[in-house]
Parts: C-alpha cells; sequence; structure tokens
C-alpha cells in the first residue's frame, strides 16, 4: 500500500488566494513525523513544515500550515495568500519512529499560482 | 538551518563511464545520509541509506554495484554510478541525518542532474 497519497497531480490558483494541497498517509507506527517539501524548477527540496504525530496543535510557518486530522490519517498544506514564487512541484513526506531513517515521499502536486 | 552540498550540480558523460557525486555536510557531522532518485514529473525514490563507516543499504531494486556508495567520514558520502547508461539520467538527490534523531531533521542536497549520451 502507498504509503504517503497525494491526490492532486496540479492544482491552479489565483495569486493571494489561499490554496489547500492534499496529503493523505498510511501507517502503523503510533510515533511518526509528516513533512511537507517544495520542490522549483531547479530541483533543490525546500523544507516548509513539519507535524509530529503527538504534536496537539496544527503546525505553522508563515504562510504555511499544516491541517492535520490524525484519525483521518491527512495532513493537507495549506498556502495563504498565494504568491507567483509559490508555483512550484510541492511533496508531502512521512517518516516513522521506527523505521528511522526511511522518508516515504509523495508523487507531488505541482502547483501554479496565476497572476 | 544545517546546510548539505551536493556536488556537481549537473553532468554530462558518455555512455559506459562512471560519474561520482558527492554530498558534503558543511556544518554538521552526518552519520547517516540517504541517495534519492527523481525521474522527471515523478517523486523522490530511496535508492540506498549510507552510514558512516559501515555498508551502505540498498532499497530492493537498485543495483549495488551499479551504484556504488561511500560514506567514509561524517561529512561526506559519494555516490558512483558505474558504467553508465542513458536509462541512469536523471536527478539524484541526497540527504542527510545526525545522530540527534529529531525529526525535524532532515537536509536535502541541491540535486545532481545527470544525462547520459
Amino acid at each position: 500500500a502507498q504509503k504517503i497519497t497525494q491526490t492532486q497531480p496540479g492544482m491552479f490558483v489565483q495569486e493571494k488566494e489561499a490554496v489547500t494541497l492534499d496529503c493523505t498517509y498510511d501507517t502503523s507506527d503510533p510515533s511518526y513525523g509528516l513533512f511537507w517539501y517544495k520542490q522549483p524548477s531547479s530541483g533543490e527540496m525546500i523544507f516548509l513544515i513539519y507535524q509530529g504525530s503527538y504534536d496537539q496543535q496544527n503546525a505553522t510557518e508563515g504562510r504555511y500550515s499544516l491541517n492535520f486530522q490524525k484519525a483521518r490519517k491527512s495532513a493537507n498544506l495549506v498556502i495563504s495568500a498565494s504568491q507567483l514564487g509559490d508555483s512550484a512541484m510541492y511533496f508531502c513526506a512521512m517518516r516513522e519512529l521506527y523505521n528511522f531513517n526511511k522518508f516515504y515521499f509523495g508523487s507531488g502536486t505541482k502547483l501554479n499560482v496565476k497572476p | 538551518g544545517a546546510v548539505v552540498s551536493q556536488h556537481p550540480s549537473w553532468v554530462i558523460c558518455k555512455s559506459g563511464t562512471s560519474v561520482k557525486i558527492e554530498c558534503r555536510s558543511l556544518d554538521f557531522q552526518a552519520t547517516t545520509m540517504f541517495w534519492y532518485r527523481q525521474f522527471p514529473k515523478q517523486s523522490l525514490m530511496l535508492m540506498a541509506t549510507s552510514n558512516e563507516g559501515s555498508k551502505a543499504t540498498y532499497e530492493q531494486g537498485v543495483e549495488k554495484d551499479k551504484f556504488l556508495i561511500n560514506h567514509a567520514s561524517l561529512t561526506l558520502s559519494t555516490l558512483t554510478v558505474t558504467s553508465a547508461h542513458p536509462e541512469d539520467s536523471s536527478f539524484y538527490i541526497c540527504s542527510a541525518g545526525t545522530r540527534s534523531g529529531s525529526n525535524t531533521e532532515a537536509f536535502f542536497g541541491q540535486g545532481t542532474r545527470l544525462t547520459v549520451v
């Protein structure tokens, strides 16, 4: 079974609007971490936000927030006030404590911000 | 945050030759480094995990004799693509972890775009 599922291969959003990128995950490990990375065309992986499985509150980092719904096993990324520079690939990833070394990545969502 | 430097950022080589890619942790000791491969418009796939001073652990389906990984020091891991063929053309990216094991510590290099002609 897929560990990380991103069902939106591509998304469009108008500049200054908010957008939600979906991510669901599958694990039986009670301790895990969820990550979102941005990958621009240059290829580098830019860390955006992290959510631990035991964190009570949703993570926020500037314009990024993570809508963590543990029972539904979802970790959606919300980008508020989209900017043209937000156009990139976005990857959701998970790391399990029992298999700490391994990152599982989703297939990614290509976000295009329209002026 | 910590810095992981990957070199070269791009390389073009002839079929049959070998290519070495370096991954350095610049300001921390990386006990574990990970090598990923990414085909165009696809996700990152873990190829192998290298631990300083020991043999790398390869993921299923990855040829260990083709993708040689060396992690000789706490700041350097290398991936050598031996006898490269056009199908090895891809984006290779490394990441580094530290001994403290915090879930928030995952630093990626800039990636290397390999083209085999």
